[in-house]
């Protein structure tokens, strides 16, 4: 069965690091999504990619950078983290006009 | 511009009762409007979605919405809640332009489903 998965799904790193979340999709979408969710904001998009090679910043990417060199994976980074990145990250794949289909979430946890 | 609004952060109903979250929208063009499901320590999962057919959209697990035009709304029921049914609820609005896909969601409505 397709699938999106992420790793790893619990982190914990000190401020100043570069930290990289992985997001792997088996389901051959175009589209590609980070989200993190955080208390009385619900989803808020990071970045986004329709293809490879195509990456887009969201409404909070400040601090964070993501590459597309194939289809299946977007991986995020955070440059240097710091304790405001502190969240429950999502990723998620759709096809142009369908529903997403979401990853298990990242706890990520700057110290 | 596109936005989502979900009335009521927290609901709770008791077992048996009528389920509503209300979610209301506003888009430029026409909307592809979708409800999702967030069970604890979980990605979210699609309850049913709205793409200009029917108006009256079934989905998962009893769960139906209705999409009116004239009242920008999307609210999601279901007749009789179910202990199961305790989860975060999240409406989102998704539009097309130019191929690419823009997708909006509320900020979400926790369930409570008292015994």
């Amino acid at each position: 069965d397709a699938e999106i998965t992420q790793s790893p799904r619990h982190k914990i790193t000190e401020t100043g690091r570069q930290v990289t979340l992985a997001c792997h999709q088996t389901w051959n979408h175009n589209n590609m999504f980070w989200y993190r969710q955080d208390l009385g904001h619900g989803l808020r998009l990071i970045h986004y990619s329709y293809g490879v090679q195509d990456t887009n910043k969201g409404e909070v990417s400040d601090g964070y950078s993501v590459s597309r060199s194939n289809t299946e994976d977007l991986p995020l980074t955070l440059e240097s983290a710091a304790s405001s990145q502190t969240s429950v990250y999502f990723c998620a794949s759709s096809e142009p006009g369908s529903e997403q289909f979401f990853g298990p979430g990242t706890r990520l946890t700057v110290l | 511009a596109q936005s989502v609004t979900q009335l009521g952060s927290h609901v709770s109903v008791s077992e048996g009762a009528l389920v509503l979250l209300r979610c209301n929208y506003s888009s430029s063009v026409p909307p592809y409007l979708f409800w999702y499901v967030q069970y604890p320590n979980q990605g979210l999962q699609l309850l049913l979605k709205y793409t200009s057919a029917a108006t009256l959209v079934k989905g998962i697990n009893g769960f139906e919405a209705e999409f009116k035009k004239s009242e920008t709304s999307f609210h999601l029921t279901k007749p009789s809640a179910h202990m199961s049914d305790a989860a975060e609820y999240f409406c989102a609005v998704s539009r097309n332009s130019g191929g690419y896909q823009k997708v909006t969601f509320g900020i979400g409505t926790k369930l409570q489903v008292i015994p």
